[in-house]
């Protein structure tokens, strides 16, 4: 069985700082991880995946993330919020055996503040 | 290249009626997944389908839903005889074969639908 945590439903900076939103996984096999963005009254979009290949993920709109193993985790990073990034993040999980579902987290609202 | 459509995009129902949501995958793309997000929850993975077959349905609700993905025509969600908890987002995604890589899933804009 597989499992998303994403730390923290609700996350204030300001514009220009750093965005951090955590997300671990909890998986029993080699996991294929997901970060998508929902706008509000909109479907999800992808930021970005690691597959497997390079630990760190460059993804859409100046988002990254880096799969770390040992911590089961796969934070997002944006080095310089904008106002625009305001939205909901979800982090996703699935298997690599085979099946395609997804398993998201709960969902972490960034707000962006002058 | 159109992404994935879903329709209606707003459906209210009163409870004992039927709602069926419609999804059309982007072209190419013969797998469609449908998933429920309840209000301040994450997505829940309810079903995948591929075309005239369904692959795995261990997140639908045992009873009143149902769906399918015709050979021609849209893929169909159906709940029977709705009850206030129905009361949710719908999402449709749809993705390419399975090619021994993770295939992306794209996913539509949705289908509110509210129960009275």
């Amino acid at each position: 069985a597989q499992s998303v945590t994403q730390l923290g439903s609700h996350v204030s900076v300001s514009e220009g700082a750093l965005v951090l939103l955590r997300c671990n996984y909890s998986s029993s096999v080699p996991p294929y991880l997901f970060w998508y963005v929902q706008y509000p009254n909109q479907g999800l979009q992808l930021l970005l995946k690691y597959t497997s290949a390079a630990t760190l993920v460059k993804g859409i709109n100046g988002f990254e993330a880096e799969f770390k193993k040992s911590e089961t985790s796969f934070h997002l990073t944006k080095p310089s919020a904008h106002m625009s990034d305001a939205a909901e993040y979800f982090c996703a999980v699935s298997n690599t055996g085979g099946g395609n579902k997804l398993t998201f987290g709960t969902g972490t609202q960034l707000k962006v503040e002058l | 290249n159109a992404g994935v459509m879903q329709n209606p995009r707003h459906l209210v129902r009163r409870r004992g009626q039927e709602a069926r949501l419609r999804c059309s995958p982007m072209k190419g793309h013969s797998h469609v997944y449908w998933y429920r997000q309840l209000p301040e929850e994450g997505l829940k993975f309810m079903v995948y389908l591929q075309k005239e077959n369904i692959i795995d349905e261990s997140g639908m609700p045992k009873e009143r839903f149902s769906a399918e993905f015709p050979k021609e025509g849209p893929s169909i969600l159906r709940i029977q005889q709705v009850v206030r908890g129905d009361s949710a987002a719908y999402f449709c995604a749809s993705s390419r074969p399975l090619a021994g890589n993770q295939e992306t899933q794209y996913f539509g804009p949705g289908t509110r639908l509210l129960v009275l």
